[in-house]
Parts: C-alpha cells; structure tokens; sequence
C-alpha cells in the first residue's frame, strides 16, 4: 500500500541554524500539507501546497519557514533559522482530493533545536 | 465555538466495553469532517471523512455520526480490543478556509485487557 515518508526521523539542530526536512507524498496526489505538533499540543497546520505554490499558510508559517517541490517526488520543509521553540514532531501529509478527501500522514520528524 | 475541542482528553476502558467521545467544531462555513487514529509511534491513519449533516460511516465496529447544524460529531467503538488503543483525533475544514484541516487536541482511548 502506497504510504507518506519522511525524512529524517529524527533531527537534532543548534539554534540559528537551517534544517530541511523532506517528505515524498503518495506519487499520484495533488495537495501537499505540513503540521507540527509540540509536546502535549495539539496538531497545527502549517501550510498546504498545490499546483506548485502555497495554497494556504497559517499565522505559524512565517518569513523563516519555505517549501518546496523541487521535481516530482519530493515535498520539503525549510526553516531558515531555527529557535527553540521550533522543536516539535513535523508531520508531511498529502491527499488525492482537497477538502473531502482524506490526508494520508508521513511518520513525522521529530525536531528538537537546542 | 472558535476551535475543535475533543472530549473526554482521554478514557480507560476494559475490553469488551463500548465507548465513545464526541468533537465539537464551528458550525459555520463547515465543509468537512475527519476522524484521525493515531497509534504511538506511528502516522495518524484517516478513519472516516464526513461532509453531509447526518451522515453516519462504519468501519468495522467503529462508527462515527455529524451534526453540523449544531457543530459535533461522536465517535463509537463497540466492543472495545486493546489493539484500538490509541489516540484519536477529530479535524473539521471549516470557517471559510477550504485548504486548512484544524485539528482537536485528540482523545487518549487505553483498552485494558
């Protein structure tokens, strides 16, 4: 069965510096979406992306944070400059449909900025 | 209701009872539903997507309802295993936003042998 992966599983960062963290979606969905969750938070979207640009971002997704679809498989998520609070598991998901269908999760990277 | 909120935050239950919990979202500009399992070191795995008031899906012997005149949905786990435990997370698209899953905080179901 086809499935969401990321990349890496765990990334461990000193503040200020960029991670990259990268996710291949199910190869024949449209709609590409990162979260994060903070220990003992809820999940928070962050951005989706379709048809090669940010469809919607949240109020989380600032100057700092990009993404990517640099060719046909990979989905990344970029933080410029990392700070403590950005610690946090990032979940990749993508779905075949926008709003009625279903998101298919990666297994998530847990983040942790030190 | 501004956000979705999930209660009870988490339940034990024994084998064999039936349980269920209920999400509450903004009725307004609602579009859909979804039910998230997440087990433990593991991805959050869709159970159900509901957009229609009144629908009710079925998977197996869980089961999930939506009002979305009055903003809820409950889900049911009939004859609880241990093997459903996990958490379970409820994400209404709703408030005028089409591209944006809002998620509950999730309900913590432990099924004790």
């Amino acid at each position: 069965e086809p499935e969401v992966t990321q990349t890496p599983s765990h990334q461990v960062t000193q503040m200020g510096q960029e991670v990259i963290l990268r996710c291949v979606p199910i190869s024949n969905h449209l709609y590409f979406y990162w979260y994060r969750q903070i220990l003992g938070q809820k999940v928070e979207f962050l951005v989706s992306f379709y048809n090669n640009e940010i469809s919607e971002k949240s109020e989380i997704f600032d100057d700092q944070f990009s993404v990517e679809r640099p060719d046909g498989s990979n989905f990344t998520l970029k933080i410029r400059s990392t700070k403590l609070e950005d610690s946090a598991m990032y979940f990749c998901a993508s779905s075949a449909v926008q709003t009625g269908g279903e998101q298919y999760f990666g297994p998530g990277t847990r983040l942790t900025v030190t | 209701i501004l956000n979705v909120e999930q209660s009870p935050q988490s339940l034990h239950v024994q084998e064999g009872d039936s349980t269920n919990f209920t999400c509450s979202f903004p009725s307004s500009n609602f579009y859909a539903l979804h039910w998230y399992r997440w087990e433990t070191a593991k991805s959050p795995e869709a159970l159900f997507v509901m957009t229609l008031n009144g629908d009710e899906k079925k998977k197996g012997r869980i089961s999930a309802t939506l009002n979305t005149k009055e903003g809820y949905s409950y889900l049911y786990i009939k004859g609880s295993q241990p093997e459903d435990s996990a958490t379970y997370l409820c994400a209404s698209f709703s408030g005028g936003s089409n591209y944006k899953l809002t998620f509950g905080k999730g309900t913590l179901l432990t099924v004790n042998p």
